[in-house]
């Protein structure tokens, strides 16, 4: 039972344009959720987080958006650099310590 | 600030055999926590400790196990390993308690089981 969604394995984007990755999750018990990027043979790194009680949060060329009630978030990253091109994952967790609950990631590659 | 560290980096086991993998968190850090990423799955969560107490765990096997040590070091062991095991496993570090819970992963120890 797959909780955290993201249904595009790949993206490609042209410079310059806007990146758009999506995700979607079930457990509405989810109170945050985080985007995070990885690059072939390093960990992934935190790039931005929202909490439930928020719609947007926006940092540099990185917004998140939050739609609780379609229980679907998604990352914007405008204008897209050809340094971006990485594996998005999306996460989220419950309050209360409870782990990280990955999707698969989506691969996006940013065409100069 | 020395990230997380962890070894080894690559390693190939055969079937049967048993792999053990180490884990330095951030200094301060006292939260570890482990995943398993492989083609098309994605991060999968293994386990998580802090305070030497195994505090969640995810679904798999009791062959995957672990522990944390008094200096917040971890290690994980993968018993009669399957060829289903290859993956990269990778730790994360954070600070127990905080809202979003950020995690801050090492670049992982990829393993191949032949």
């Amino acid at each position: 039972d797959q909780q955290v969604k993201q249904n595009s394995p790949s993206l490609s984007v042209q410079e310059g344009r806007i990146s758009i990755l999506n995700c979607d999750y079930t457990n509405s018990m989810f109170d945050y959720f985080l985007w995070y990027k990885k690059y072939p043979a390093e960990g992934p790194t935190f790039l931005i987080s929202i909490s439930s009680i928020k719609d947007k949060n926006e940092d540099g060329r990185f917004t998140v958006f939050l739609n609780k009630s379609a229980k679907h978030l998604s990352l914007h990253i405008v204008p897209s650099q050809p340094g971006d091109s990485a594996v998005y994952f999306c996460a989220a967790r419950m309050s209360g310590n409870t782990p990280l609950v990955f999707g698969k990631g989506t691969r996006l590659s940013v065409i100069a | 600030k020395a990230g997380v560290t962890q070894t080894p980096r690559y390693l190939i086991k055969t079937r049967g055999q048993q792999v053990t993998l180490s884990c330095s968190p951030i200094s301060g850090h006292r939260s570890v926590s482990w995943y398993q990423q492989t083609p098309g799955q994605g991060l999968q969560f293994l386990f998580e400790y802090f305070s030497e107490t195994q505090r969640n765990k995810g679904n798999f096997p009791g062959r995957f196990s672990g522990r944390q040590f008094s200096n917040s070091r971890s290690e994980m062991n993968v018993s009669t390993l399957e060829l289903g095991d290859s993956a990269l496993y990778l730790c994360a570090s954070s600070l127990w308690g905080t809202n979003t819970g950020e995690l801050f992963f090492g670049e992982g120890s990829r393993l191949t089981v032949l």
